[in-house]
C-alpha cells in the first residue's frame, strides 16, 4: 500500500535550535517526494521537492531534506527555527507523471517556543 | 509569482444544497487538482483534469462530486447534495505536464450545517 508516515503529530523546538521533521513513504514506483508547509489560514506551500540526483535537496526559508532509498525516508532540517516556522508540516509522495495523486502525510504541527 | 486563486474562502451551506467551489489555476498550467482535508485529518486526493477530462480519480470522488472547466481561466468543483461530512478545507492545485510538483490555492473552508 502506498503511504506516507510522520511519526511525530507535534514537536516543539526552541527558537534557534535546529529541527528535524521526520517522514517514512512507501511507495511501488520511483517516489517524487515533497515538503509542504501550512500556516494557521493559509494553503500549502512548497517548501522542497526531490526528483533525482542529489540526495541533500534544499529548500526555501533555510529548509534542506535528505533523501535516504535505504530506509525510505525524506527527512526535513533546519539548522536554526524562528518563531515564525511554527505552522504544520505535510510531506507527501507522489509519481512523476502529472496528473496522479500525491499522497500525503497526517502532518506535524511545530510550535517553536522563545 | 503566479498563485493559484481560490473562491470563496469560506462558504456554509445547508445539508443537501448544492455547492461550487472555483479556482483560477496558474495560467501557463494543464494539469488540475482537487484536493480535501477534513479537520484534524491530512490532505486527501479528490481528481485530477487535463484536456477536459478527469485524469485520475479517488474513490472519495463519487457521483455527487464533478469538475469542469467552464472557461480559460477557471476550474470548478460541484458538489451536488452536500452532507455534513464534506464539511472539509477543500484545495485546488495545478501543475504542468512535466512532472507532479502541484501548486496549491489558499483554500475554501465548506461548512455544512
Amino acid at each position: 500500500a502506498q503511504s506516507v508516515t510522520q511519526p511525530d503529530i507535534h514537536i516543539t523546538v526552541s527558537e534557534g535550535a535546529s529541527l528535524e521533521l521526520r517522514c517514512n513513504y512507501s511507495y511501488g514506483a520511483t517516489p517524487y517526494l515533497f515538503w509542504y508547509v501550512q500556516s494557521p489560514g493559509q494553503g500549502l506551500q512548497l517548501l522542497l521537492k526531490y526528483f533525482s540526483g542529489d540526495t541533500l535537496v534544499q529548500g526555501i526559508k533555510g529548509f534542506e531534506a535528505e533523501f535516504k532509498r535505504s530506509q525510505s525516508s525524506f527527512n526535513l532540517r533546519k539548522p536554526s527555527v524562528h518563531w515564525s516556522d511554527a505552522a504544520e508540516y505535510f510531506c507527501a509522495v507522489g509519481a512523476r507523471q502529472a496528473g496522479t495523486a500525491l499522497i500525503f502525510g497526517k502532518g506535524t504541527t511545530l510550535s517553536v517556543s522563545s | 509569482e503566479p498563485e493559484v486563486t481560490q473562491t470563496p474562502s469560506h462558504q456554509v451551506t445547508q445539508m443537501g444544497q448544492e455547492v461550487i467551489l472555483r479556482c483560477v489555476p496558474i495560467s501557463n498550467h494543464l494539469y488540475f487538482y482537487w484536493y480535501r482535508q477534513i479537520l484534524g485529518q491530512k490532505v486527501e486526493f479528490l481528481v485530477s483534469f487535463y484536456n477536459n477530462e478527469i485524469s485520475e480519480k479517488s474513490e472519495i470522488f463519487d457521483d455527487q462530486f464533478s469538475v469542469e472547466r467552464p472557461d480559460g481561466s477557471n476550474f470548478t468543483l460541484k458538489i451536488r447534495s452536500t452532507k455534513l461530512e464534506d464539511s472539509a478545507m477543500y484545495f485546488c492545485a495545478s501543475s504542468t505536464v512535466s512532472n507532479t510538483e502541484a501548486f496549491f490555492g489558499q483554500g475554501t473552508r465548506l461548512t455544512v450545517v
